[in-house]
């Protein structure tokens, strides 16, 4: 069975340009969340999304943002890069919208601002 | 807010010897508890899940205890590997509040180990 898979891997942008971030769940698993791991922070909590509807949100401004289509895959947008956005952007999925479930980390993607 | 916090922040030990990772969280209104570890520049591989009713887990040889009334969680690891050495992460499922159910997973900052050959 495939795990999460996350595209693209690296990523390199200038400031101020924007970004588009996917993430396909494993195959039958419903609710998708997104992280960002940077080395000051550790890994905070973005989004969660179930049946295409976001559920819960972190702590981040507006110029992050997401969505989850049907088939349960979803993206994470962030516009107008700053510097500070540069970090290792996770999703994990979790088969139900239960709180109970266990979570599955895909290998994240890198991306750099410059 | 929770907070978690892990002790040690690293670690180094010889190969073989069994050893204890802490987790601790300030609010016990949990969901669950999971353990993670990370290799370096990788994703997050799930260890192990405790439910808020369980009081421990196993997966081989790891163990994970989970004390949700003292906010405390133990990763139990025995007769450790070199292929063991990677950042190890706990992370509490927040029971939800009104209006918006549970947040999302809130995370230490890992224990760093070092499993010397």
């Amino acid at each position: 069975k495939a795990g999460v898979t996350q595209t693209p891997r690296y990523l390199i942008k200038t400031r101020g340009q924007q970004v588009t971030l996917s993430c396909s769940p494993i195959s039958g698993h419903r609710s998708v969340s997104w992280y960002q791991q940077t080395p000051g922070q550790g890994l905070q909590f973005l989004f969660e999304y179930f049946s295409e509807t976001q559920r819960n949100k972190g702590n981040f401004p507006g110029r992050f943002s997401g969505r989850q289509f049907s088939n349960s895959r979803s993206e994470m947008n962030v516009s107008t890069l700053e510097l500070g956005d540069s970090a290792l952007y996770l999703c994990a999925s979790s088969l139900r919208e239960s709180p109970y479930n266990e979570q599955f980390f895909g290998p994240g993607t890198r991306l750099t601002v410059l | 807010k929770q907070e978690v916090t892990q002790i040690p922040a690293a670690l180094s030990v010889p190969e073989g010897e069994n050893l204890v990772l802490n987790c601790s969280f300030t609010d016990s209104a949990i969901y669950n508890l999971q353990w993670f570890r990370q290799d370096p520049g990788k994703g997050l591989t799930s260890l192990l899940l405790i439910q808020s009713s369980q009081r421990e887990q196993t997966s081989g040889r790891l163990n994970a205890s989970l004390d949700k009334s003292s906010g405390r969680s133990t990763l139990y690891i025995a007769a450790s590997q070199p292929g063991d050495s990677a950042t190890y992460l706990c992370a509490v499922r927040k029971d939800g509040y009104s209006g918006g159910g549970a947040d999302g997973l809130t995370f230490g900052k890992g224990t760093h180990l070092i499993i010397q050959p």
